[in-house]
């Protein structure tokens, strides 16, 4: 069967610091891979996509970045925090051919 | 472009109380339609799908009736406990733009003894 593991599972960093967030599934290959936000008020935030390795989609402006140096990895990183980077972020992935997509434990990351 | 509108909460219920938490949509193609749970801290988890008009998804007593007249994906359950207390996400995947998923903004669940 199919897992998708984030760590950490929690991050305090002071702002202007860098950060690192790792993604990993396993159980499959070639799948499309995603990082999310959610911010305080529950609602998500697509942040970036990926179709393939070295493919990534962004949906948001910002601070962040995101790369695919596997086939099965995903990070999400900036080189300076904000205090409104702040928030849960959640990796998901889904399988070619089908539509719904599978979450990870999520990264509570507070800037401080 | 699409998106997924469901209701404002938050609700609360009594326990064996009767839920509906009511979603629509809007989509260009032929959507595939799903509601997630997030229990507090955790990811969110696929509750049930459904990928045509008028299937109906259903897993752990829950419910939902793909309706394309009404553009609608209402979830039910007849029986609430404690342990649905949670937040509810209807989302929707549509073929005209890959696997990109539209979310709603979610419905916070609380169920009370």
């Amino acid at each position: 069967s199919q897992t998708i593991h984030q760590w950490p599972a929690t991050l305090v960093q002071p702002v202007g610091s860098p950060l690192s967030l790792e993604c990993t599934v396993e159980g499959t290959s070639n799948p499309n891979l995603y990082w999310y936000r959610q911010a305080a008020g529950r609602g998500l935030q697509l942040l970036f996509y990926s179709v393939g390795i070295g493919q990534i989609s962004s949906e948001v402006p910002q601070n962040l970045s995101a790369s695919r140096p596997q086939d099965r990895q995903f990070i999400l990183s900036s080189k300076k925090l904000l205090l409104s980077d702040s928030g849960f972020y959640l990796c998901a992935w889904s399988a070619r051919g089908l539509y719904e997509q599978y979450f990870g434990p999520g990264t509570r990351l507070t800037v401080t | 472009g699409d998106s997924v509108t469901q209701m404002e909460g938050p609700v609360t219920l009594s326990e064996e109380a009767f839920l509906t938490i009511n979603c629509t949509y809007t989509a260009t193609g032929y959507p595939s339609l799903f509601w997630y749970v997030q229990y507090p801290g955790e990811g969110l988890q696929l509750l049930l799908k459904a990928t045509k008009a008028d299937d109906k998804g259903s897993n752990k007593g829950f419910e939902a009736t793909y309706r394309k007249e009404t553009t609608s994906f209402h979830l039910e359950k007849g029986s609430v406990q404690v342990s649905d207390s949670a937040v509810y996400f209807c989302a929707l995947s549509d073929t005209n733009t890959g696997n990109q998923f539209y979310f709603g903004t979610g419905t916070s669940l609380t169920v009370i003894p």
